[in-house]
Order: C-alpha cells, then structure tokens, then sequence
C-alpha cells in the first residue's frame, strides 16, 4: 500500500533558481511529515519537518508547505545550490508511530 | 557519539547463510527503528523498538527475521537462511519519543548482498 507518494522520480533545475518537490499521501491519520535527504553511500538525513496542525515551516533556504484537504506537500528550495543535488524522501508519521516513505526525487543542481 | 551507528557496512554472503547486523542508536534515544531500502524505493518500515520491547512488525518481516534490542540499548537484525531477495540495504534509526514530535535519524545502513 503506497500511502506515500512521490511523483517525480527526477528533477534538474539552475542554481540559484527555485526547486520544488512534491509528495502526495492518502492516509489522513498521518499528522507529522518529514523531508529527508539521501548522498549515496549514505543514509538519510533529516531535513525539516511539519506537524498537521501547520501549514508551513520554514528553515533558511528550506520550506515545507502542508495542504492537508488535498492531502499534498511540499519542499521549497531557494536558491538551489549544486550541493543540494541528492535524492529527497518525503515521509510521514501518524500517532508517532513508524514512518511510512515515497519513493524519493533525485534532485539535479546544475552550476 | 553523535549519531546512528550501524555495523557492518557491507556484507556478501552465500544462499542459506545467517547474517546478523548491529546498530548502536543515539545514546539517549528510547526508539530503535529497522528499514529495508531496494533500489528505487524508499525505505520501508520493518520493526520498531520502545526501550527493550518490540512493539511492531511489519508483514515485510518473514519468520526468518528477527530483531533484539536487549538492554535497551543497542539492537541485532538477524536474517536466517538468507534468500536472494534479502538483498537490499537495511537501515536503523533512532529517534526520542516524547511530548513533542521528534524526527528519526538513521544510521549509514548496512548494504546485504546475497551470492
């Protein structure tokens, strides 16, 4: 059951220019949602994250925003540095329990 | 310490072979989390771990599973009579639940591949 859902398995965009990702999910029990970023031989780290009862949380150059009647979020990245080129998974969690992930949005930055 | 540690990084080994992996969490995290990552996917929840006790498994955990955590502290995945779709990457996280949400953090994982 893919109650998670990233889109876009791929995203190429200028540096110094917006990048945007997104991220669908269909289980409204969910109530925290969380980015986190992938280098490869690495594992995820976290990025920012929203509670449900937020529609958007900021941090520097990073911004989360949570439509919660259509059930979508999304990650702002301005501006976009090449070293933010990595793969992206959006989560969720309900009742801080475990976390349930897409399956992730390699971010290209190009110089 | 300052993060998930997990060992070995990587590990070959032969069909119907046991493996065992270890991952020392982040000292004062109480969860201990397991994931399982294939290419192209995200990670996908395996187990999780309040304290010592385990409190869910996924259905993605077969009977040739198996996960301690026995002092709280650090915990072991064991896989036995490993099979060619055990190969993945198989993360832990830990994260310290309380009042306020609080993210997970993972560890490097530890890469299985199956000969």
């Amino acid at each position: 059951d893919q109650q998670v859902k990233q889109n876009s398995p791929s995203l190429s965009v200028q540096e110094g220019r917006i990048s945007i990702l997104n991220c669908d999910y269909t289980n409204s029990m969910f109530d925290y949602f969380l980015w986190y970023k992938k280098y490869p031989a690495e594992g995820p780290t976290f990025l920012i994250s929203i509670s449900s009862i937020k529609d958007k949380n900021e941090d520097g150059r990073f911004t989360v925003f949570l439509n919660k009647s259509a059930k979508h979020l999304s990650l702002h990245i301005v501006p976009s540095q090449p070293g933010d080129s990595a793969v992206y998974f959006c989560a969720a969690r309900a009742n801080n329990n475990d976390m349930r992930f897409g399956a992730g949005t390699r971010l290209t930055v190009k110089p | 310490d300052t993060g998930v540690s997990q060992n070995p990084r990587h590990k070959i080994t032969k069909r119907g072979q046991n493996v065992t992996f270890r991952c020392d969490p982040i000292s004062e995290h109480n969860r201990l989390y397991w994931y399982r990552q294939t290419l192209g996917q995200g990670p996908e929840f395996l187990t999780y771990f309040q304290n010592e006790a385990q409190l869910e498994k996924s259905r993605l955990l077969s009977d040739r599973f198996s996960a301690e955590r026995p002092k709280g502290s650090f915990s072991t995945l064991e896989i036995q009579r490993t099979e060619q779709g055990d190969s993945a990457m198989y993360l832990c996280a830990s994260s310290l639940v309380g009042t306020v949400n609080q993210p997970q953090h993972f560890g490097d994982g530890t890469r299985l591949s199956i000969l």
